[in-house]
């Protein structure tokens, strides 16, 4: 049973434009989301974090939307650089549960120069 | 300061032998989980430990088992390896129990192969 989705295996953008990651959940106790970037042979680096309070949080370049009724979130990046290109994992918790993170499958995104 | 230290970074092993993991947190952290990052089955949850205690656990076999010290240092053991057990294996480490805000930091896994 996957509580977390990421429909999109792969993203393709130019340099300067947009990029828009989706992200699908079912679970509706969590409560605490997250998105992490990950490089080959590296492990994941946190970017940014909304919790179910709130709908919408913003830090620079990065913006993630939270529709809890719909059960969906997803990261915008403006503008997007060739030093973006890497893979997105989306993450939920119920954080009453603990600090366990269920991850999506993630989507590889690449910026093209 | 530094980040989540694991060690090694890469370990090959053979089928039926046993590894640990080692992983030193972040100063002041006290929580450490570890994940199990494979191409079929993505970044899966193994478990979870605060102040020396094991909080959660995932479903993984009972091969799998972790520890913590009183320093918040941790380690995971798996036994009678087999080879669907070759994965990049990360551990993760957060200051507070559970309910806050602030994320999981991860660090750069060990890349496990067993032949």
């Amino acid at each position: 049973d996957q509580q977390v989705k990421q429909n999109s295996p792969s993203l393709s953008v130019q340099e300067g434009r947009i990029s828009i990651l989706n992200c699908d959940y079912t679970n509706s106790m969590f409560d605490y989301f997250l998105w992490y970037k990950k490089y080959p042979a590296e492990g994941p680096t946190f970017l940014i974090s909304i919790s179910s309070i709130k709908d919408k949080n913003e830090d620079g370049r990065f913006t993630v939307f939270l529709n809890k009724s719909a059960k969906h979130l997803s990261l915008h990046i403006v503008p997007s650089q060739p030093g973006d290109s890497a893979v997105y994992f989306c993450a939920a918790s119920d954080r009453a549960a603990g600090n366990k993170l269920t991850f999506g499958g993630g989507t590889r995104v690449l910026v093209k120069p | 300061k530094a980040g989540v230290t694991q060690t090694p970074r890469y370990l090959i092993k053979t089928r039926g032998q046993q590894v640990t993991l080692s992983c030193s947190p972040i100063s002041g952290h006290r929580s450490v989980s570890w994940y199990q990052q494979t191409p079929g089955q993505g970044l899966q949850f193994l478990f979870e430990y605060f102040s020396e205690t094991q909080r959660n656990k995932g479903n993984f076999p009972g091969r799998f088992s972790g520890r913590q010290f009183s320093n918040s240092r941790s380690e995971m053991n798996v036994s009678t390896l087999e080879l669907g057990d070759s994965a990049l294996y990360l551990c993760a480490s957060r200051s507070g129990a559970g309910g806050g805000n602030s994320p999981l930091h991860f660090g750069n896994g060990t890349r496990l192969t067993v032949t």
